[in-house]
């Protein structure tokens, strides 16, 4: 069965240091999202993104962070100088045709020290 | 601003009874939604999804709508240890791809 990957599982950064995330969504899939869970919190959506660029995108997603499909699989996710709050787990979702289901990727764990 | 609200729980339930979940949302012009079973540490699941009022089965689980009310719910029948989790309801307006999530209800299911 199909599914969205993610790497790397864990991501360890220091603060001020940009990372990036990427994802491969499911192959037939045309809309794509970032959301991140903070340790305990609900889950907050950040970005979408189709037809290659972003459809839209919450209050959290300010200048520090970018979005990209480099090629036609991987979707990634930068955050240019993270902070200590942006620890969180960035899940990557695909929305199946018809705008139905939406699946999630296994996460990275994003931890800033 | 769009809210879904679900009591944290934890539900503690026997093994083999009915579990059931509740989660209530904001916005009238929500259409679509969407259960989803957690497990520590792990991403999202998509349990079921339902748009119209009324109920909707899929082996152990039923989903239930109230678009009068703005109340979905999940029930779990002959619930098992490994149904314990967090519980995720989210819902999503009409002409929106983005659904709102609430914070989750964490399951217990004991022997």
């Amino acid at each position: 069965e199909p599914e969205v990957t993610q790497t790397p599982s864990h991501q360890v950064t220091q603060m001020g240091q940009e990372v990036i995330l990427r994802c491969v969504p499911i192959s037939n899939h045309l809309y794509f999202y970032w959301y991140r869970q903070i340790l305990g919190q609900k889950v907050e959506f950040l970005v979408s993104f189709y037809n290659n660029e972003i459809s839209e995108k919450s209050e959290i997603f300010d200048d520090q962070f970018s979005v990209e499909r480099p090629d036609g699989s991987n979707f990634t996710l930068k955050i240019r100088s993270t902070k200590l709050e942006d620890s969180a787990m960035y899940f990557c979702a695909s929305l199946a045709p018809g705008g139905g289901e939406q699946y999630f990727g296994p996460g990275t764990r994003l931890t800033v020290t | 601003q769009k809210e879904v609200e679900q009591n944290s729980g934890p539900l503690s339930v026997p093994e083999g009874a009915i579990a059931s979940l509740n989660c209530t949302y904001s916005d009238r012009g929500s259409q679509s939604f969407f259960w989803y079973r957690q497990y520590s540490g792990k991403s999202p699941e998509l349990i079921m999804f339902i748009y119209s009022n009324g109920d909707k089965e899929d082996g152990r689980f039923t989903a239930q709508l109230n678009k009068a009310s703005q109340y979905v719910s999940l029930l779990i029948r002959d619930s098992q240890p490994s149904d314990s989790a967090t519980y995720l309801c989210a819902a999503r307006s009409g002409g929106s791809y983005i659904p709102t999530f609430g914070r989750g209800t964490s399951l217990i299911v004991h022997p």
